[in-house]
């Protein structure tokens, strides 16, 4: 059973560029969840989606967005890209919502120059 | 205060010791409680997760969860060089019909061979 595949996995953009992530869910998991980690601050949740709606939004600026689609890949978008957003992210996937225990992929690291 | 406070080590220990990860909490509304493994330039792994108060074991490794502490801990015996990784506490809450992870910054293992 493949695993929760995030690409790409590396990536280099320069400041007020925008970039966009992929994230393809285990198959059948219909609940997808994106986090940024960082050293200084842990992982932070960014938001999630379950069956293409936004479920929840955590504390980021309005430059960080998400969509689902009805596969339930999911992508995520970082406009008017800063320093500061220099993090591996990660998305995580589930059955469905309630059950705990949520599946990562490997991240993508995004550097920001 | 953070919702999570997890002792970012680095913890060094010889091969064979029991290792024992803590992770302290403030909110009541946590429901589930699990453990993430990360090594390097990967995803975090969950390793276990529970949802009430008391012990969970699974081989090597025992969860340990005190709601009335808001205390939660994992122990891992005969403890091996692979076990080498960053070692992260989560705890799930649902806001609004979706849940998110909490995760604590996360404990960095190193077992010596």
């Amino acid at each position: 059973k493949a695993g929760v595949t995030q690409t790409p996995r590396y990536l280099i953009k320069t400041r007020g560029q925008q970039v966009t992530l992929s994230c393809s869910p285990i198959s059948g998991h219909r609940s997808v969840s994106w986090y940024q980690q960082t050293p200084g601050q842990g992982l932070q949740f960014l938001f999630e989606y379950f069956s293409e709606t936004q479920r929840n939004k955590g504390n980021f600026p309005g430059r960080f967005s998400g969509r689902q689609f009805s596969n339930s890949r999911s992508e995520m978008n970082v406009s008017t890209l800063e320093l500061g957003d220099s993090a591996l992210y990660l998305c995580a996937s589930s059955f469905r919502q309630g059950l705990g225990g949520y599946t990562f992929g490997s991240g993508t690291r995004l550097t920001v120059v | 205060q953070k919702e999570v406070e997890q002792d970012p080590g680095p913890l060094s220990v010889p091969e064979g010791a029991i290792v024992s990860l803590n992770c302290t909490y403030s909110n009541s509304a946590f429901q589930y409680f699990m453990w993430y493994r990360q090594y390097s330039r990967k995803g975090p792994e969950l390793l276990m997760y529970t949802y009430s108060s008391g012990n969970k074991e699974d081989g090597r490794f025992t969860a340990q969860v005190d709601k009335s502490s808001k205390y939660i801990s994992l122990f891992i015996r005969d403890s091996q060089p692979s076990d080498s990784a960053t070692y992260l506490c989560a705890m799930s809450i649902t806001q609004g019909g979706s849940e998110k992870l909490v995760f604590g910054k996360g404990t960095k293992l190193t077992v010596n061979p």
